[in-house]
């Protein structure tokens, strides 16, 4: 099983700042089954990013994806107030899927 | 736009079977792949397994002995069963679809998650 490290667990930053969250891979993943997912308290998860790095549909270029191998970023380059939320990577290159722990971005 | 909504028993006994349909509105299950993802506070969010419209499955092995997913293209639903439930089945389900491209895959459209208690 692929394990996905997430890190920081918690990220607390000002609006207008920029966020970087780091996903590592246990073993080697391919960039095209990396996706990178956003939630908020009561909510499902949300896609953002697939292929590591393609931004999905109506999500602001603000959020960027990228990395490969076992080290996956994901940057978000200016915090609007409805980015704190809990983001999560995952994984589809091995059996059985994974997700990692999330990073939840709070309000410093 | 399409819609995915869970809808099932909240509250399921111990060694009893979890039943849970995913009802797809707004467009057709055809073409697509559909799967099922848990998420509870002890093990985070853990993927179930996924049924294509054709009905090939593939499912996570650490549960494939207790899950069946199966499909019902005339009705634009999807189901999930898990037998021998125990507490640690106890979590939010969540139904979605997955959708395959060149660049990747993803899923793409949640449903909004269903409470399921296992006591």
């Amino acid at each position: 099983e692929i394990v996905l490290t997430q890190s920081p667990g918690t990220l607390s930053l000002s609006p207008g700042e920029r966020a970087a969250l780091s996903c590592r891979a246990s073993q080697s993943v391919s960039s095209s089954y990396l996706a990178w997912y956003q939630q908020k308290p009561g909510q499902a998860p949300r896609l953002l990013i697939y292929g590591a790095s393609t931004r999905a549909t109506d999500i602001p270029d603000r959020f960027s994806g990228s990395g490969s191998g076992t080290d996956f970023t994901l940057t978000i380059s200016g915090l609007e107030p409805e980015d704190f939320a809990v983001y999560y990577c995952q994984q589809y290159g091995g059996s059985p899927w994974t997700f990692g722990q999330g990073t939840k971005v709070e309000v410093k | 736009q399409v819609q995915l909504q869970e809808s099932g028993p909240g509250l399921v006994k111990p060694s009893e079977t979890l039943s849970l349909t995913c009802t797809v509105s707004g467009g057709s299950i055809s073409n697509y792949y559909w799967t099922w993802i848990r998420q509870s506070p002890g093990k985070g969010l853990e993927w179930i397994g996924y049924i294509y419209y054709s009905g090939n499955t593939n499912y996570n092995p650490s549960l494939k002995s207790r899950v069946t997913i199966s499909v019902d293209t005339s009705k634009n639903q999807f189901s999930l069963k898990l037998n021998s439930v125990t507490a640690a089945d106890t979590a939010v389900y969540y139904c979605a679809r997955l959708v395959v491209t060149a660049i990747g895959r993803a899923f793409d459209v949640w449903g909004h998650g269903t409470m399921v208690t296992v006591s």
